[in-house]
Parts: structure tokens; C-alpha cells; sequence
């Protein structure tokens, strides 16, 4: 299985300001997802992160809002900009095991804007 | 579009009763896979269990058994003898059956079980 480290575990920010999250993962992986999870709520996947090229977001969520960055097969970072209190969520960063089908999560990033 | 379907938003038992988790999908694809996720109080997803959509056995794994039956797009979550350490949101999920595919998660069952 892979390991993933989060950064930061939790978080409080004030309104417009804007937070990097950091997804460190202990092996080389293809592809590297994003998902946010509203209080109360399920998961819903933001973006896919793929080595080299830009993410592909999902619809609801844009890059100015999300900006991702993925510059090697182990690293990503997910950036919630000018945040409102809507944006307080968990956010989970997940890889495909290397055999395929099943995903790894990090234990998520807890941000709460104030 | 694809879709996945958790009708019991909260289950409340007593440790040792059985419980089973719904959870009917919706997809166009042929193959795909189904999972089932654990999400206790401190907030980390455990994994639980893969299914293939070609493989429609039944599995058990001590006191957790599946049931996927395609005819009714269901693949149902058993606990046998809960314990109060079950208590967890439970989350069924698909995607499709490629590599790099996200997953299509349903809005998850909390499970309360009391002593």
C-alpha cells in the first residue's frame, strides 16, 4: 500500500486569504487525486493531478479557485484561493495503487475559514 | 453518467444485532469496480473492500460479507455481531475499471452503534 503525508493536518484561515496543501507520497504514482469533503458530506473529487500536465478539474471547480501543482511522480499541492467560510472543508489527496483499481487516501487536511 | 446511491443516511443499533449497509450504482460501463470505504470519528478512509464487476461472488471477510448482485445494480454491506468500535460513516463507491480513474463516492451511511 502507499503512504501518503498530508500537510498541513488542520488549519485556520481567515476569509481571503489563500492555503497550500502539500500531498508527499512514498512511491512513484501516475495519477494523483483531489477530493473535497463538506461537513456532514460525502467526497467529491476536485481535480486529477497527472505528472506533466495540467489537472483536469472536475465541473464545478476551476483552476483559479484550485490551482494544482504536480511536479514529480511523488509530490502535488493543492491551493484553496481567497477562501470564504464555504470553503471549510477536508481536503483529501488519494493515488492509484501501482496494481490498479484501489485508491489510497491521506488522512486529509482540515481547513476551517473564519 | 455514473452514480452511486446510499438511501440510509444514519443506522442506530446495539452491539451484536446484524446490520447491512445499501447500495444501489448507476453506470454505463461493462466493467467497473465497486468499493466500500470506512471513515471512522478521527477522520482517515480505510479501505474495505475492491469488487470487479465480472465478479459477482459474495465474499466474507470475519465479520464483514458483501453482496453484489449486478441485476439489481446493489452491492450490500453485512456487519455480523457489530461492535461499538463499527461505529464509522460508511461509504460505497465505483469507478470505472481503468487505471487512473477517480472514484464516484455516495453520500455514506453514518453507523451508530451503543453498548
Amino acid at each position: 500500500s502507499a503512504v501518503i503525508s498530508q500537510k498541513p493536518s488542520r488549519d485556520i484561515c481567515q476569509r481571503g486569504t489563500s492555503l497550500t496543501i502539500q500531498c508527499q507520497v512514498d512511491s512513484q504514482v501516475t495519477m494523483m487525486f483531489w477530493y473535497r469533503q463538506q461537513p456532514g458530506q460525502s467526497l467529491t473529487l476536485i481535480a486529477t493531478a497527472n505528472q506533466g500536465s495540467e489537472a483536469t478539474y472536475e465541473s464545478g471547480f476551476v483552476i483559479d479557485k484550485f490551482p494544482i501543482s504536480r511536479p514529480n511522480l511523488t509530490f502535488s499541492t493543492l491551493t484553496v484561493s481567497n477562501m470564504s467560510p464555504e470553503d471549510s472543508s477536508i481536503y483529501l489527496c488519494s493515488v492509484e495503487s501501482v496494481y490498479g483499481g484501489e485508491l489510497f487516501f491521506g488522512e486529509g487536511s482540515r481547513l476551517t475559514v473564519l | 453518467a455514473q452514480k452511486v446511491t446510499q438511501a440510509q443516511t444514519e443506522i442506530s443499533v446495539v452491539e451484536k444485532e446484524d446490520v447491512t449497509l445499501d447500495c444501489v450504482y448507476e453506470t454505463r460501463d461493462t466493467t467497473y469496480y465497486l468499493f466500500w470505504y470506512k471513515q471512522p470519528p478521527s477522520g482517515e478512509l480505510v479501505f474495505l473492500i475492491r469488487r470487479n464487476s465480472f465478479d459477482e461472488q459474495n465474499e466474507i471477510s470475519g465479520r464483514y460479507s458483501w453482496n453484489f448482485q449486478k441485476s439489481t445494480s446493489s452491492f450490500n454491506f453485512t456487519i455480523t455481531a457489530s461492535q461499538v468500535v463499527d461505529s464509522a460513516v460508511y461509504f460505497c463507491a465505483l469507478s470505472e475499471a481503468q487505471a487512473g480513474t477517480a472514484l464516484i463516492f455516495g453520500k455514506g451511511t453514518t453507523l451508530s452503534v451503543s453498548s
